[in-house]
């Protein structure tokens, strides 16, 4: 079972459009990842969020932390092909579990010219 | 800096033989940990360290065993492969005071036949 779930699953726009990935659970976590993976390579770390409520932003991409601690979400302003690829959040901190991050299954974008 | 490296980048085994995936890192960090990345599964924790000498079992650590002698190594072993141990595993690291914000390396694929 998975702590924290993701949607959609599969995403396909075209170069321009917006976009938003969710990022869902039922526990509350001390902090959540924003990580992306091109095919054939390891994630990279994008964005840390800890403060409920907390917005960063990344360029075009702009992470918001749930109030409660318990949920995220990744929007894209004006896609790129570049931006293609897995999109996974990854919690850490829930009790007795230093030191276990947690991941959700991703969301595959794909941003065609 | 290299980061994080392994090696294979890929192997084939047949089922009941014996490997080990070797993984290093040059950023002096104290946390490394291993994961398997299967097709909708996100990423799943297999064993991690918080230092030398210091492991700990993640979610899935069964048919898998791993050992830190030194900051910058930390190699898995597979004692008898089995199919189900067909996978992409990674290995990350991290510094203890935030052991979520991880680097990743590339990644060894695996097929157990």
């Amino acid at each position: 079972t998975q702590l924290l779930e993701q949607s959609p699953q599969f995403l396909s726009i075209q170069e321009g459009e917006n976009l938003t990935v969710y990022c869902n659970s039922s526990s509350v976590f001390s902090s959540l990842q924003w990580y992306r993976q091109e095919p054939g390579e390891g994630p990279v770390l994008l964005v840390t969020v800890v403060t409920g409520g907390e917005v960063k932003k990344l360029k075009r991409l702009t992470f918001q932390f749930g109030d409660a601690r318990k949920d995220s979400s990744l929007h894209i302003t004006a896609a790129q092909p570049g931006d293609t690829g897995l999109y996974l959040c990854a919690g850490g901190g829930i009790a007795d579990s230093w030191g276990k991050l947690q991941f959700g299954a991703g969301t595959q974008v794909v941003v065609t010219p | 800096n290299a980061g994080v490296t392994q090696t294979p980048k890929f192997q084939v085994l047949k089922t009941g033989q014996s490997m080990t995936l070797q993984c290093a890192q040059d950023m002096n960090h104290e946390y490394m940990s291993w994961y398997r990345q299967d097709p909708g599964m996100g990423l799943r924790l297999i064993h991690y360290s918080v230092g030398a000498g210091i492991t700990d079992q993640g979610e899935v650590p069964n048919g898998y065993n791993v050992s830190r002698s030194t900051t910058e190594d930390f190699p898995l072993r597979l004692l008898s492969a089995a199919p189900s141990q067909t996978s992409v595993y990674f290995c990350a690291s991290s510094y203890n005071r935030d052991p979520n914000e991880q680097f990743f390396g590339p990644g060894t694929r695996l097929t157990v036949l």
